[in-house]
């Protein structure tokens, strides 16, 4: 199946400092959709973006639906070590059946003290 | 958001017997659901869509016949993965999305072993 390019794959960074992450695509997505995954859990949705160019804020979090429909990037800042995880975009193509998505291959954070 | 309960949380079984995963919306009602499978440190990939009162569509290269989903109504909607052997284990996922919204939320998935 096809899958999202998301950069970085991992991250390793301090307490305190800001951590961008991007997610790109051939094809035109009508949403995007940014998630947070912990081990052995489902993915919890951060933040849904539904317009090319829209920009939403979710406390220390920020995302970016691309003009281009193809592209994506999730900001978080001042980082905590709660922070820590795997997160992963998701672009969403509606169809009669609902929003069916398409997620990336992932970013994960590790944040030192 | 809205809530999606997903059951059991994690199943070890033989090989050769089948198992059945449950997905419930609990605070909405879902006419579609979708099924994802996870691989250890890989990405979600989707299996097939779950619709309430009609067959599943599956995703190409997911057997339709080792993978029964059932959608009885319009909270519930069920995975049987039949005659399950090693290569099957892995993580399943269920996600559901309120009528009006094109968000999609997520079960806390299933880890299953196949002995």
């Amino acid at each position: 199946g096809q899958q999202l390019n998301q950069s970085p794959q991992s991250m390793f960074i301090q307490e305190g400092e800001d951590v961008s992450m991007n997610c790109t695509s051939s094809s035109i997505f009508n949403t995007w959709l940014w998630y947070k995954q912990e081990p052995g859990e489902g993915p919890v949705l951060l933040i849904a973006l539904y317009k090319a160019g829209e920009l939403t804020s979710n406390g220390r979090l920020t995302a970016q639906f691309g003009i281009t429909r193809k592209d994506s990037f999730l900001n978080i800042s001042a980082s905590i070590p709660s922070d820590v995880g795997i997160y992963f975009c998701a672009g969403g193509i509606l169809t009669g059946g609902g929003n069916k998505l398409t997620f990336g291959t992932g970013t994960q954070l590790k944040v030192e003290l | 958001g809205a809530v999606v309960s997903q059951h059991p949380s994690r199943v070890i079984c033989k090989s050769g017997t089948s198992v059945k995963i449950e997905c419930r919306s609990l605070d909405f009602q879902a006419t579609t659901m979708f099924w994802y499978r996870q691989f250890p440190k890989q990405s979600l990939m989707l299996m097939a869509t779950s619709n309430e009162g009609s067959k599943a569509t599956y995703e190409q290269g997911v057997e339709k016949d080792k993978f029964l989903i059932n959608h009885a109504s319009l909270t519930l909607s069920t995975l049987t993965v039949t005659s399950a052997h090693p290569e099957d284990s892995s993580f399943y996922i269920c996600s559901a999305s309120p009528e009006v919204s094109q968000k999609l939320f997520f079960g806390s998935g299933t880890q299953l072993s196949v002995l």
